[in-house]
């Protein structure tokens, strides 16, 4: 049971634009979100969290969005830059991290 | 401070073989993770410890699978025996407290090839 779900496995943008991964979650038990960004042959590394008592948290050109009642969060990514091309995980915290499968993001120069 | 370190790096293996997955927590951090990622179900928990000790280990797949940490600075996961459908990325992460708001953080990983 996959309680952390990116239904999009790609996304392909062009440098500049905006950059928009999805995340759906089940458990209404999660209280606290993140987004990791992983590159190859790399761990992935802590990029933007949210705690459930908000709806928006941003940093710099990252932002994430969370609507509770639709279960839903998103991490918007503007301007996107090439460097920004990594996997980009959603995560959820309970009593321990749920993560989804994972987006590859690839911005185009 | 050096990070999650790993090793190896990249495992090759045949079928039936004993692999043993090794990580180096960062100094200080309570909390010891190991992960697995795949296509189709992402990074998965496997196990984590709390000061040397194993909390949950209900996402470990199978008895092939054990994990033990016997100090602060050194984790192993083993595989006995090994198996093709074991091919993944395996990640050893490590944070301050388990929390919600506590950022993990992760080694480079190992990249397990069983054949």
């Amino acid at each position: 049971d996959q309680q952390v779900k990116q239904n999009s496995p790609s996304l392909s943008v062009q440098e500049g634009r905006i950059s928009i991964l999805n995340c759906d979650y089940t458990n209404s038990m999660f209280d606290y979100f993140l987004w990791y960004k992983k590159y190859p042959a790399e761990g992935p590394t802590f990029l933007i969290s949210i705690s459930s008592i908000k709806d928006k948290n941003e940093d710099g050109r990252f932002t994430v969005f969370l609507n509770k009642s639709a279960k839903h969060l998103s991490l918007h990514i503007v301007p996107s830059q090439p460097g920004d091309s990594a996997v980009y995980f959603c995560a959820a915290s309970g009593s321990r991290l749920t993560f989804g499968e994972g987006t590859q993001l690839t911005v185009n120069p | 401070d050096a990070g999650v370190i790993q090793s190896p790096r990249h495992e090759v293996t045949e079928m039936g073989q004993e692999v043993t997955l090794r990580c180096k927590p960062i100094s200080g951090h309570d909390y010891l993770f190991w992960y697995r990622q795949t296509m189709m179900r992402g990074l998965e928990l496997l196990i984590y410890f709390n000061n040397n000790v194993p909390i949950d280990d209900s996402g470990m797949p199978e008895d092939r699978f054990s994990a033990k940490m016997p100090n602060a600075s050194f984790s192993t996961l083993k595989i006995q025996p090994s198996e093709p459908r074991d091919s993944a990325v395996y990640f050893c992460a490590s944070s301050l407290a388990s929390g919600s708001t506590d950022t993990q953080y992760f080694g480079p990983g190992t990249r397990l090839t069983v054949l």
